[in-house]
């Protein structure tokens, strides 16, 4: 069974930074690009950032470009997103998400299986 | 801009078959969507793409309680058979190049 495990969500005040994992387990993982999707309390989904398979390419919103960096480790299985310079808006629950397309190199954004979420809380 | 149109509330009765909408803005007719649900305090859970012929594609494990319809630039999501377990916020979502981040607003629905 194909799943999406996050974690490394907090308290943090703002102007500091956080660390999200994603675990992925029951699909070759190094085949698909993953994003990060976010909801605020209240609010809709909105795309954060993405990267390929390969972990060559990457894109951001943004909203979020020069303070969130997205990474992954293929040996590893992980996902993960670095937070810097947080502010009260990235105040979220983060999902991780994977693309239906398989691809080393595209990203297709094409989700078809999310993670459970961690939340990130920016307050002083 | 691509966007992506859907009404913030839709009610129906235990049992009954609903109808949920998703229209895609001017010039944007042929992009395939996805729809998400999200029950209350859970992650999203990827339902169906569905094209811009109508055909479309169910998730695994996806009850077939769950269709998609519709071409051009209104799509469908209905459930029939309507369980309690089906009120939930609906997304609906789609992709291409540079526009990785459409999303609907959402449309939540209550099972009376």
């Amino acid at each position: 069974e194909m799943q999406l495990l996050e974690s490394g969500g907090g308290l943090q005040q703002p102007g500091g930074s956080l660390r999200l994992s994603c675990t992925a387990s029951g699909f070759t993982f190094s085949n698909y690009a993953m994003s990060w999707v976010r909801q605020a309390p209240g609010k809709g989904l909105e795309w954060v950032s993405g990267i390929s398979g390969s972990g060559g390419h990457t894109s951001y919103a943004d909203s979020v470009k020069g303070r969130l960096i997205i990474s992954r480790d293929n040996s590893k299985n992980t996902l993960s997103l670095q937070m810097n310079s947080l502010r009260a808006e990235d105040t979220a629950v983060y999902y991780c998400a994977k693309d239906e397309t398989s691809s080393q190199t595209m990203m297709v954004f094409d989700f078809d299986l999310w993670g459970q979420g961690t939340e990130v809380t920016v307050s002083s | 801009q691509l966007v992506l149109t859907q009404p913030p509330s839709a009610s129906a009765s235990l049992g009954a078959s609903v109808n949920l909408t998703c229209t895609l803005s001017s010039g944007h007719s042929n992009y395939a969507i996805a729809w998400h649900q999200q029950r209350p305090k859970r992650g999203p859970r990827y339902l169906m793409k569905l094209n811009s012929d109508g055909a479309h594609s169910r998730g695994d494990g996806i009850p077939h309680r769950f269709s998609g319809s519709g071409s051009g630039a209104e799509r469908h999501l209905t459930i029939s058979s309507l369980q309690s377990e089906d009120e939930a916020d609906y997304y609906c979502q789609t992709w291409g190049t540079d526009i990785p981040w459409v999303f609907g607003g959402g449309t939540r629905l209550t099972v009376l």
